[in-house]
């Protein structure tokens, strides 16, 4: 079966630097992408990876190692406002995305 | 620009009632799909469109239906509710569905529902 794996809950403080890890098992992959999911609202786009190593967005870098079927987000000088769930996604050989439960992460002062 | 938009917001069914999910994406978009989102489950897929006339099944398309007569509406219908179909949904869109890019989806709001 396909199976992705992220930690359900995590905690960090405010200025800090969290990295949240994403493991997958999936028939074939196309890519792997994270979404940002704020209480209540839909999930948005943050990052795709397509190949290994390491693609950085601002305060967001995302890492793919596909020979591990591995990937983490890292978020830096975290801000309140990053308090959300964070969503992985692989695309399989199918073009399907396959979704992970997604890691609720909350942010203390 | 509006996006996707869903509607209702919310809904409360009794068990046997049906309803339709409205969901409408003014990007031309060519991929348009329902999910669903249970607690402590990652989203998964009802059924999915890859044009105009074309649907097809997801993971969990039982007691759903689906068409899509334009490039623009694809509605859910629940055929006859049941508890089970309590839910969060999400009507999703893209440019298209086989892409060896970033192919992103954009979200409708959701649609709360439960069922009585």
């Amino acid at each position: 079966g396909q199976n992705i794996d992220q930690p359900t809950e995590m905690t960090a403080t405010e200025g800090a630097i969290v990295q949240i890890n994403c493991t997958y098992q999936t028939s074939g992959f196309n890519g792997l992408f994270w979404y940002q999911q704020h209480a209540g609202e839909a999930p948005t786009f943050l990052s795709y990876n397509v190949l290994d190593g390491l693609e950085e967005k601002g305060r967001f870098s995302s890492f793919l190692s596909r020979s591990k079927g591995y990937s983490y987000l890292l978020l830096k000088e975290l801000q309140m406002k990053d308090s959300a769930s964070y969503l992985c996604a692989v695309r399989d050989s199918n073009y399907q995305l396959i979704w992970g439960a997604g890691t609720k992460l909350i942010i203390k002062p | 620009n509006a996006g996707v938009t869903q509607t209702p917001k919310f809904q409360v069914l009794k068990t046997g009632q049906s309803m339709t999910l409205q969901c409408a994406q003014d990007m031309n978009h060519e991929y348009m799909s329902w999910y669903r989102q249970d607690p402590g489950m990652g989203l998964r897929l009802i059924h999915y469109s890859v044009g105009a006339g074309i649907t097809d099944q997801g993971e969990v398309p039982n007691g759903y239906n689906v068409s899509r007569s334009t490039t623009e509406d694809f509605p859910l219908r629940l055929l006859s509710a049941a508890p089970s179909q309590t839910s969060v949904y999400f009507c999703a869109s893209s440019y298209s569905d086989t892409s060896s890019g970033a192919n992103v989806l954009t979200f409708g709001a959701g649609s709360r529902l439960t069922v009585l």
